[in-house]
């Protein structure tokens, strides 16, 4: 079965610093990864995914994430925190070999940046 | 930019009443979710649909129905509100290809049971 796990309820950065939200993942084949990000009272946006190659893969407001296949891993990251980054974030996959194309979302991860 | 509309932002019900959420998208898209959002349990699929009139159980379809009679449309029906069905719902549309394509999001229905 497909599952994914945020490990850290929330994660507090000084604005400025590098900041990193982690997600493990476990599928019975090859995953598809994606980030989304949820403001308050809003819905979710796509922040960014990995299909196949470069295992770094960049998205949206100066995010990037990177596959690590061997530690089923696709860490959320950002070199320097902004205040407006303080949000609710997912991770969620999909098994490859997985017909019905079926997404699973982690738990969520809530950023606060601190001024 | 695509866009998912859900009808209604906040819904105040009570215990046994029928209750219909609405979800519209305005992209052609084919496929359509329905997801429960609580806290620290992130989202979870509770109906979703590959093409008009079709549709599929997710992981927690007890106590919904469904019903998508066009392509732009999707609702979510409560059957008999109980008070644990207090919950945000977000409806989503998937663009591009069922295999990678993403998800776009309404902004939610927050519905409350009393």
């Amino acid at each position: 079965a497909q599952s994914v796990a945020q490990p850290e309820d929330q994660v507090n950065v000084a604005e400025g610093n590098p900041l990193t939200v982690k997600c493990t993942y476990s599928v019975s084949g090859n995953p598809y990864l994606f980030w989304y990000v949820q403001y308050p009272n809003r819905g979710l946006q796509f922040l960014l995914k990995y299909i196949t190659g470069d295992n770094l893969v960049k998205g949206s407001y100066g995010f990037e994430a990177e596959f690590n296949k061997s530690q089923t891993s696709f860490h959320l990251k950002k070199p320097s925190a902004l205040v407006s980054d303080s949000a609710l974030y997912f991770c969620a996959v999909r098994d490859i070999g997985d017909s019905s194309y079926k997404l699973i979302f982690g738990s969520g991860t809530r950023l606060l940046v601190r001024p | 930019d695509v866009k998912v509309t859900q009808s209604s932002r906040y819904l105040v019900k009570r215990t046994g009443e029928k209750v219909f959420l609405e979800c519209v998208q305005d992209m052609d898209h084919e496929n359509m979710f329905w997801y429960r959002q609580d806290p620290g349990l992130g989202l979870r699929l509770i109906y979703f649909s590959y093409d008009v009139k079709m549709k599929e159980k997710g992981d927690i379809p007890e106590g919904y129905s469904v019903s998508r009679e066009k392509k732009e449309r999707f609702s979510l029906i409560l059957e008999s509100a109980s008070t644990n069905q207090t919950s945000m719902y977000l409806c989503a549309s998937r663009g591009g290809s069922a295999n990678t394509g993403e998800l776009f999001f309404g902004e939610g229905s927050r519905l409350t049971v009393l």
